[in-house]
């Protein structure tokens, strides 16, 4: 199993509202990223987890709030977003955090503040 | 200056053309390099990925890494329609954080 599996696919969200994305693998990597896309716009890194330990947070806003319950599992919390928030949510997973192996993403989840 | 450098395109061809897109760095601590493809509205799919300097082959697609030039490239021969999307290069040294290029956007014409 190679793949990495994120839900929802599509979420809609008013500025108020408290939501949260998932990402799942089962390959056992021990490290895991969350990435934000724009439109026509390279994966621009927010978090990364290695060995279940946040490692990387890339000065992102107190709105977004990264949770790894476990080696599996990766979860984005979302509060207060902006309509400027609104963007692909990419989860990516590695091998080792600390050697050369490369990098799985997930389909995305597609996010409109509205 | 980035860390990464793509040439964003976009690059039209007609079918069964040889494609070349290229990423250069500045980071001589590079040791692993990745393309992905990204279909519109999709996540990146990783295609190849290399270490180190040399070539790698699969399939219509060969990877390219010349470390003393600080340059790789994708070649993809007899191009098909399918293969028009968007193209990433990525690369990291020791560290889990990778750089990715802007992107270059492909287009093979029937």
């Amino acid at each position: 199993d190679t793949e990495v599996t994120q839900t929802p696919k599509h979420l809609v969200m008013g500025m108020t509202n408290k939501k949260s994305l998932k990402c799942e693998q089962h390959m056992g990597h021990r490290a895991m990223y969350w990435y934000k896309q724009k439109a026509k716009k390279p994966p621009e890194l927010m978090f990364v987890y290695s060995y279940e330990k946040l490692s990387i947070n890339e000065s992102v806003p107190s709105r977004f709030s990264p949770e790894c319950p476990n080696s599996s599992l990766l979860n984005l919390h979302l509060h207060a977003l902006q309509p400027e928030d609104s963007a692909l949510y990419l989860c990516a997973s590695s091998q080792d955090p600390r050697g050369g192996f490369e990098q799985f993403f997930g389909p995305g989840t597609r996010l409109t503040v509205l | 200056q980035k860390e990464v450098e793509q040439d964003p395109g976009p690059l039209s061809v007609p079918e069964g053309a040889i494609v070349s897109l290229n990423c250069t760095y500045s980071n001589s601590a590079f040791q692993y390099f990745m393309w992905y493809r990204q279909y519109s509205r999709k996540g990146p799919e990783l295609l190849m990925y290399t270490y180190s300097s040399g070539n790698k082959e699969d399939g219509r697609f060969t990877a390219q890494v010349d470390k003393s030039s600080k340059y790789i490239s994708l070649f993809i021969r007899d191009s098909q329609p399918s293969d028009s999307a968007t193209y990433l290069c990525a690369m990291r040294g020791t560290g889990n954080q990778f750089y990715f290029g802007t992107g270059t956007s492909l287009t093979v014409i029937p």
